[in-house]
């Protein structure tokens, strides 16, 4: 079974600088897929970024990169210039492959608040 | 606007009384999914729907149920047999396979007493 560990339940960074979140995850598969999502206080879940495990390319968008270690099976999360609006619950996720499709295994999260 | 609803927003319930969640999805996606959500907990399956008429357990699925009559739609009952009822429960749509993103609709507080 597939498992996603995120090792910070909670984190802070002051507005402008850079943080990293953590994120490792168990499988056999050698294709598949990882996600971040965001969930602000809101509670509405977005797509912050997407991962192929055969790109060894890192995904990037915007201010949000990854850093992707197949080997090490870890798929850090890297907010460059922090806003006060990232302030969010930050959750990794493993595509899976259920018994006649895809799902999403989420790790238990990491709240991050950004301090002006 | 294409997107995800779910109502209502919140939602109060007895114990012992079945009550049923509803989600609607206008982007045309095949593939559909319940998932709840606890403090502390992230997000865990209850169940998907990859087509019309068809539906599988995810990893919580007991004292659940679903139906997929329509391709828009995909509600969620909690029955009496589900022991801890009170969460957070997100639905969410893709176009379906792998890799696909997963979009959510905004969530239903569910508290039973």
């Amino acid at each position: 079974a597939q498992t996603v560990t995120q090792s910070q339940p909670e984190m802070s960074v002051q507005e402008a600088e850079t943080v990293t979140l953590s994120c490792t995850y168990d499988t056999s598969e050698n294709n598949y897929y990882l996600f971040w999502y965001k969930q602000p206080p809101s509670r509405q879940m977005i797509l912050v970024i997407r991962q192929e495990a055969y790109k060894q390319q890192n995904a990037t968008e915007n201010r949000f990169s990854v850093n992707f270690q197949k080997a090490a099976k870890s798929f850090s999360l890297k907010i460059s210039d922090s806003q006060l609006g990232d302030t969010a619950m930050y959750f990794c996720a493993f595509m899976k492959h259920e018994n006649s499709g895809y799902a999403l295994n989420f790790g238990k999260g990491t709240s991050l608040l950004v301090t002006p | 606007d294409g997107g995800i609803t779910q109502s209502p927003k919140y939602l109060f319930r007895k114990e012992g009384q079945n009550v049923t969640l509803s989600c609607e999805q206008n982007l045309n996606h095949d593939a559909m999914y319940w998932y709840r959500q606890d403090p502390g907990q992230g997000l865990r399956l209850i169940y998907y729907s990859q087509i019309v008429n068809d539906f599988q357990k995810g990893d919580i699925a007991e004292g659940y149920s679903v139906s997929r009559e329509k391709k828009e739609s995909f509600p969620l009952t909690v029955t009496s047999a589900q022991k801890n009822p009170t969460a957070f429960y997100l639905c969410a749509s893709s176009i379906g396979g792998r890799g696909h993103e997963q979009y959510f609709g905004p969530g239903t507080r569910l508290t039973v007493t």
